[in-house]
């Protein structure tokens, strides 16, 4: 069970566009519709953004969107604001209930 | 509301065993609805998923079923007190790898939503 794969940093300015992505295997991100994306500002824990690889949960913004291709799952933010610089977590089902997290992207507002 | 709150130990000896709770508040933790899970995060790394434990109405009170991250192997125990409405890990052994923050989270599994109680620091170090 091998971490999903996110770049390490990713940077944007204020109004512009980002996407993360997030790359694992036939096993996990390729087999099941069950991506998520989880927002995590320093201190505290991670938020829910993104699940079941494209649903956005009540109360988070529609500038979150979700998407998956084959094996690589991806996160878009739109109208990037400051308030978005976070570190983004992406995690897979792997199959037999057990779950999958990437590395890691950490988002700079410049 | 569905709150979640980690307890359990700051610092711990290499070699030792670590013990944390979560206790849950807002829904019965064997109501079947969701799954329970602890997931740790290293200084400055990402998140690991540890472990995995369900429970329903026809498990006994301190049973469950189980599920592991295969990496941490036999050091690793989840249990659950329904009577107390916690879930529980204990961790053998522990070496410095396994400072981490511990989060406990409530997960639905069929959507894989995640949502996660604030954390607790277990420092491993003599």
């Amino acid at each position: 069970q091998s971490a999903l794969t996110q770049p390490a940093s990713v940077s944007g300015s204020p109004g512009q566009s980002i996407t993360i992505s997030c790359t694992g295997t036939s096993s996990d991100v390729g087999n099941h519709n069950l991506v998520s994306w989880y927002q995590q500002h320093p201190g505290k824990a991670p938020k829910l953004i993104i699940y079941e690889d494209i649903k956005r949960p009540s109360g988070v913004s529609t500038r979150f969107s979700g998407s998956k291709s084959g094996n690589t799952a991806s996160l878009t933010i739109s109208g990037l604001r400051t308030e978005d610089e976070s570190d983004y977590y992406c995690c897979s089902y792997a199959g037999r209930q057990t779950w999958v997290f990437g590395g890691g992207t950490t988002l700079t507002v410049l | 509301q569905v709150y979640l709150q980690e307890s359990g130990p700051g610092l711990v000896k290499p070699a030792e065993t670590l013990s944390l709770t979560c206790t849950v508040s807002g829904v019965s933790i064997s109501s079947g609805a969701y799954h329970w899970v602890w997931v740790r995060q290293a200084p400055t790394k990402g998140l690991e998923w540890i472990g995995t434990v369900y429970v329903s109405g026809t498990t006994s009170p301190y049973g469950g079923t189980t599920y592991y991250n295969p990496s941490l192997g036999s050091r690793l125990t989840i249990s659950v007190d329904t009577s107390e409405n916690h879930f529980s890990l204990k961790l053998d052994s522990l070496s410095a790898a396994d400072t981490a923050i511990y989060y406990c989270a409530r997960l639905t599994s069929g959507a894989g939503q995640f949502y996660w109680g604030q954390g607790t620091l277990v420092t491993v170090s003599s």
